[in-house]
């Protein structure tokens, strides 16, 4: 079975604080992929990353990053300094192997509030 | 270019109607899923198809029907609606190959059972 937690239900920041946003999985399988996923107030929920589990390289756009790490089993997402637009409910998710075969396991997202 | 697209938007039914939620893609994609996203939950897999005529049951499907007749729909049918059912729906649409994703969420069913 395969699991995601987000330990973290809310965090709240002041504007142009960083702040990271843990991703904790669970996989039996050596092949597999990690998201992130942005959901607005308004609903609608957007792909930002896809990882797969052999690239370990840290990814970096923008004012968001990602850091991977086998080790730990973790996929954490970081937003530096932060704006207004960013606050939203992110989700972390995993896929086992087989390309786009099969769905998703979500985590149950992280509120992220960044203050004016 | 529509990318996936969902109806109703928001519908209210009462306990044991039967509906169904549309979904449809047009970017010619072979997996197209359904998901249904409860307060704390975060989104639950109901059912996923890999291509048309073929479908599979995800971490939730009792209580759901799909079908894939076509590459573009992939309905979902509440048989005997419940009020466990009130839920925002969501269908995905997705093409991978072992490099790249790309991955899109229609805008979601907002679903009310009294």
């Amino acid at each position: 079975a395969q699991k995601v937690t987000q330990a973290q239900t809310e965090i709240s920041v002041v504007e142009k604080e960083d702040v990271t946003l843990d991703c904790v999985y669970e996989t039996r399988d050596t092949t597999y992929y990690l998201f992130w996923y942005k959901q607005p107030p308004s609903g609608e929920l957007v792909f930002l990353i896809r990882r797969n589990s052999f690239d370990e390289q840290n990814e970096i756009s923008g004012r968001y990053s990602w850091n991977f790490q086998k080790s730990t089993s973790s996929f954490n997402f970081t937003i530096t300094a932060s704006q207004v637009v960013d606050s939203a409910v992110y989700f972390c998710a995993l896929r086992n192997g087989g390309g786009g075969a099969d769905g998703l396991t979500f985590g149950k997202g992280t509120h992220l509030i960044i203050q004016p | 270019n529509a990318g996936v697209t969902q109806t109703p938007k928001f519908q209210v039914l009462k306990t044991g109607q039967s509906m169904t939620l549309q979904c449809a893609q047009d970017m010619n994609h072979e997996y197209m899923s359904w998901y249904r996203q409860d307060p704390g939950m975060g989104l639950r897999l109901i059912h996923y198809s890999v291509g048309a005529g073929i479908t599979d049951q995800g971490e939730v499907p009792n209580g759901y029907n799909v079908s894939r007749s076509t590459t573009e729909d992939f309905p979902l049918r509440l048989l005997s609606a419940a009020p466990s059912q009130t839920s925002v729906y969501f269908c995905a649409s997705s093409w991978a190959t072992g490099i790249q994703e790309t991955q899109y969420f229609g805008p979601g069913t907002r679903l009310l059972v009294l």
